[in-house]
């Protein structure tokens, strides 16, 4: 199946610092790449979908000057936490979706503790 | 409003015994369905998808089956493995380049 990276897989940062979350297919090209954020106990919140060479989409409620989503090729998607505050700690997962095909590829998630 | 909802948030079944989890979903432009299996601190695992032309999809131990008529659609594994043991998120679209709309999950427990 396809395969979808993230770096880091978890990163420890403090309060007010910036954090960069990396997404790339491996194998595929993506025309889409989607953003969620998991709570523990909770489901997938989709925060954002990003398009390449376009501006994301950002979902009701997610701030888009806080969490910068660059998607500059079709294999690669950052997504910048900025000023991150505790509140922001949480499980970071990307997916991945080639054109025209309905399934979506997840990567493996990044852990985000923000002391 | 819950557009896909999988009500019971936990299943236990015997290894080797059918785990059959549910899924509904309220949108009648949703035609492509998809579930995910989750392990604690790991992104979903996509295993297997159905589109509404078919109302029967299987792949190995894993069926999926659609009533489009009910909005219903579940998921049978068989037989049941300890290593299934997992969250598994129903998820649908219409068809094209929307994200998923995932329900809640379910966490299935397999005792050995």
């Amino acid at each position: 199946g396809a395969v979808v990276s993230q770096h880091p897989s978890r990163v420890i940062c403090k309060s007010g610092t910036s954090v960069k979350i990396e997404c790339r297919s491996l194998d595929f090209q993506a025309t889409t790449m989607f953003w969620y954020r998991q709570f523990p106990k909770q489901s997938l919140m989709l925060m954002a979908t990003s398009n390449e060479g376009s501006k994301a989409t950002y979902e009701q409620g997610v701030e888009k000057d806080k969490f910068l989503i660059n998607h500059a090729s079709l294999t690669l998607s950052t997504l910048t936490v900025t000023s991150a505050h505790p509140e922001d700690s949480s499980f970071y997962i990307c997916s991945a979706r080639a054109a025209s095909v309905g399934t979506q590829y997840f990567g493996p998630g990044t852990r985000l503790l923000v002391l | 409003d819950q557009q896909v909802k999988q009500n019971s948030p936990s299943l236990s079944v015997q290894e080797g015994r059918i785990s059959i989890l549910n899924c509904d979903y309220t949108n009648s432009m949703f035609d492509y369905f998809l579930w995910y299996k989750k392990y604690p601190a790991e992104g979903p695992t996509f295993l297997i998808s159905i589109s509404s032309i078919k109302d029967k999809n299987e792949d190995g131990r894993f069926t999926v089956f659609l009533n489009k008529s009910a909005k219903h659609l579940s998921l049978h594994i068989v037989p049941s493995q300890p290593g299934d043991s997992a969250v598994y998120f129903c998820a649908a679209s219409p068809w094209g380049n929307t994200p998923l709309v995932f329900g809640k999950g379910t966490r299935l427990s397999v005792i050995a």
